[in-house]
């Protein structure tokens, strides 16, 4: 099966600053990309996607770029406010579900 | 639009005990899942249902968990016996259809603790 592998584990930027979390994966059939964001004690919420038929992606203050010939993938937040601090996973999927996740980014952002 | 529910939220049991979690997928939905997410870690399939039968179950341990979906809307997942190891969070999730790239919507989960 697919092995996600997500990096740093832990973040923190100060205010207006921009985070960059990286995930690479194994099984060159996955297509499928999605992040999602986790606050305590709420289950996580898709922030964006991407297939891999494209290669970047942005939404407002998020971003996504996938590289898939080296096979790793990468969210972006610009100018982080204090409610983008949770943990974070990237995930993906080959042929069929399920999807496979990371291991998660825990995001803190300094005021 | 509602989105996916679960309860109990919270349950602490003793081990060896018995304990079972209910879903209530988004309405429309056909695939459901049950993942486990142990502190830290990224959420891990147990069991994937379409509509109310098994697409995969190659991760739920058969010999204390099980699951079923009658009626293909409603879920509920049982532990019996649970041991220490079974401490997480159960999570439910729902989308349209079982094809790649439907988007997961994920319930606020139901946290267990064995003791």
């Amino acid at each position: 099966g697919e092995n996600v592998e997500q990096h740093p584990s832990t973040l923190s930027v100060q205010e207006g600053d921009s985070a960059v979390i990286k995930c690479t994966y194994s099984d060159s059939a996955s297509n499928y990309f999605p992040w999602y964001k986790q606050e305590l004690g709420k289950g996580p919420q898709l922030i964006i996607d991407i297939r891999s038929n494209v290669g970047e992606k942005k939404d407002q203050r998020i971003a996504v770029t996938l590289n898939k010939t080296a096979k790793h993938f990468s969210l972006h937040i610009t100018e982080t406010q204090p409610e983008d601090s949770a943990v974070y996973f990237c995930a993906a999927q080959d042929g069929s579900p399920p999807l496979f996740f990371g291991t998660g980014t825990r995001l803190t952002v300094i005021p | 639009e509602a989105g996916v529910a679960q309860s109990p939220r919270y349950k602490i049991i003793e081990k060896r005990q018995s304990v079972a979690f209910w879903c209530n997928p988004i309405s429309g939905h056909a695939t459901l899942y049950w993942y486990q997410q142990i502190l830290g870690q990224g959420p891990k399939l147990l069991i994937q249902f379409q509509n109310n039968g098994v697409v995969d179950d190659s991760q739920l341990p058969k010999d204390r968990f099980s699951a079923e979906r009658l009626k293909g809307v409603d879920s509920t997942l049982k532990i019996q016996p649970a041991k220490l190891e079974d401490s997480a969070v159960y999570l439910c999730a729902s989308s349209l259809d079982w094809g790649t790239g439907n988007t997961i919507y994920f319930g606020e989960g139901s946290w267990l603790t064995v003791v």
